[in-house]
């Protein structure tokens, strides 16, 4: 049972143009969290997702971040208009409840904006 | 109240010694404290948790410690060795809520 995959591993962007971030969850794993760790910084909360929903957003920044878990496929972390700060290691964890408890993180996806 | 502060930022200990990292939270709705384990270049992964109805959670070389009426938690590897090199994050959450904060970590390195 593979664990939680993310691609890609590493993504240069430059200035302006669009990331996306994409994670699958382990099997039978039907609830996926998105976290921000900056450099040097804890992880922070983005987004919670379960199948074709969003269920809590309030980590997510209001402008040009977007998130979705569509009913076949992996859930895709998108950011338009890449800056700089927006540099940073992304990750997904999956779980099979609706619990922080049931947790399984993926190796992540290092951003770094040019 | 959503914060968890996490002592110290960095820590090297020699090999066969006792390594502590403390954190402290404010929110008392919090009832779920992991430690995470991350290598460079790795996801966190789980290390050991606890609940607030025990001050005391052991697993191997792994302890947790829980003062509830301070709200600290704290890690302690025994007898620890060059493999435990990595950074440590504490984190909580509450009963139904889906997301976890963590602390800012600490960057362990044990000296052989």
């Amino acid at each position: 049972n593979a664990g939680v995959m993310q691609n890609p591993r590493h993504l240069v962007r430059r200035r302006g143009q669009e990331a996306r971030l994409r994670c699958s969850p382990m099997k039978g794993h039907s609830h996926v969290y998105w976290y921000r760790q900056l450099p040097e910084e804890g992880l922070k909360f983005m987004v919670y997702l379960q199948k074709e929903n969003i269920i809590d957003e309030s980590g997510m920044p209001k402008e040009r971040f977007s998130a979705e878990f569509p009913k076949e496929g992996p859930s895709i972390l998108r950011i338009q208009q890449v800056v700089r700060g927006d540099s940073a290691a992304y990750f997904c964890a999956s779980s099979p409840y609706a619990q922080t408890y049931g947790y399984t993180f993926g190796s992540g996806t290092r951003l770094t904006v040019v | 109240q959503q914060q968890v502060k996490q002592s110290p930022q960095s820590l090297i200990v020699q090999k066969g010694g006792i390594s502590i990292i403390n954190c402290a939270y404010e929110n008392t709705a919090f009832d779920y404290f992991p430690w995470y384990q991350q290598f460079p270049g790795k996801g966190p992964a789980l290390l050991i948790a606890i609940r607030p109805d025990v001050s005391e959670k052991k697993e191997g070389r792994f302890t947790i410690s829980f003062n509830k009426s301070a709200k600290q938690f704290s890690l302690h590897i025994m007898d620890s060795q060059p493999g435990d090199s990595a950074t440590y994050f504490c984190a909580a959450s509450n009963s139904g809520a889906q997301k976890l904060v963590f602390g800012q970590g600490t960057r362990l390195t044990i000296n052989p």
